[in-house]
């Protein structure tokens, strides 16, 4: 089966400061994705990548960008956290027709 | 843009009933759509896919339909039991992009 794993299950950091999130993949997929969910909002998508060096933006960018340097992972990167990018940040890895994701990561900015 | 809808957000059951979870979609020019099954505070776990080829998928006690021409896909639990609880996601994918668009989600509480 495939794995996503993402780096940090919880995570705290100050507003203004910069943020890595980092996921990666074991099965050499090409299309990644980073979500953020948020209570009566759902999953919204921030940034997808179809290859290394590839990046698209979801439909909720602003705020954030995106590294993939490497095909099995994929980094989602804070410039300056601010308290309404407190949420649940999920990536997920084609599989095939579908998803798999990784197990989250719970961040909050204070 | 494909938007998913899921009514109820919350169904509380009793354990050993059976159920049917809803989900439906704008755009019936879908590609494949996936059901999910997320604890609190966990990531997303894939149940069930069904491609645009298909009407239907099993695994276990779990059935999921899907009809595009009428824009909905069910999600069927036989004989729910209380390890069921959880928020269940259903995810639809358009023929025109390469993402999921996801539901908000029916929060499913089954009662021992």
């Amino acid at each position: 089966d495939v794995k996503v794993t993402q780096s940090s299950r919880y995570l705290v950091k100050r507003t203004g400061e910069k943020v890595f999130l980092e996921c990666v993949q074991d099965m050499d997929h090409e299309n990644m994705f980073w979500y953020r969910q948020d209570p009566g909002l759902g999953l919204r998508l921030i940034y997808f990548s179809y290859d290394v060096k590839m990046k698209e933006k979801g439909d909720i960018p602003e705020g954030y960008s995106v590294s993939r340097e490497k095909k099995e992972r994929f980094s989602l990167i804070l410039e300056s956290a601010s308290t309404n990018q407190t949420s649940m940040y999920l990536c997920a890895s084609r599989v095939s027709y579908g998803y798999t994701f990784g197990s989250g990561t719970r961040l909050t900015v204070v | 843009k494909q938007e998913v809808t899921q009514i109820p957000a919350a169904l509380s059951v009793p354990e050993g009933e059976n159920l049917v979870l809803n989900c439906s979609f704008t755009d019936s020019a879908i590609y494949n759509l996936q059901w999910f099954r997320q604890d609190p505070g966990k990531g997303l776990t894939s149940l069930l896919l069904i491609q645009s080829s298909q009407r239907e998928q099993t695994s276990g006690r779990l059935n999921a339909s899907l009809d595009k021409s009428s824009g909905r896909s069910t999600l069927y639990i036989a004989a729910s039991q209380p390890g069921d609880s959880a928020t269940y996601l259903c995810a639809a994918e358009t023929n025109t992009g390469n993402q999921f668009y996801f539901g908000t989600g029916t929060s499913l509480t089954v009662i021992p």
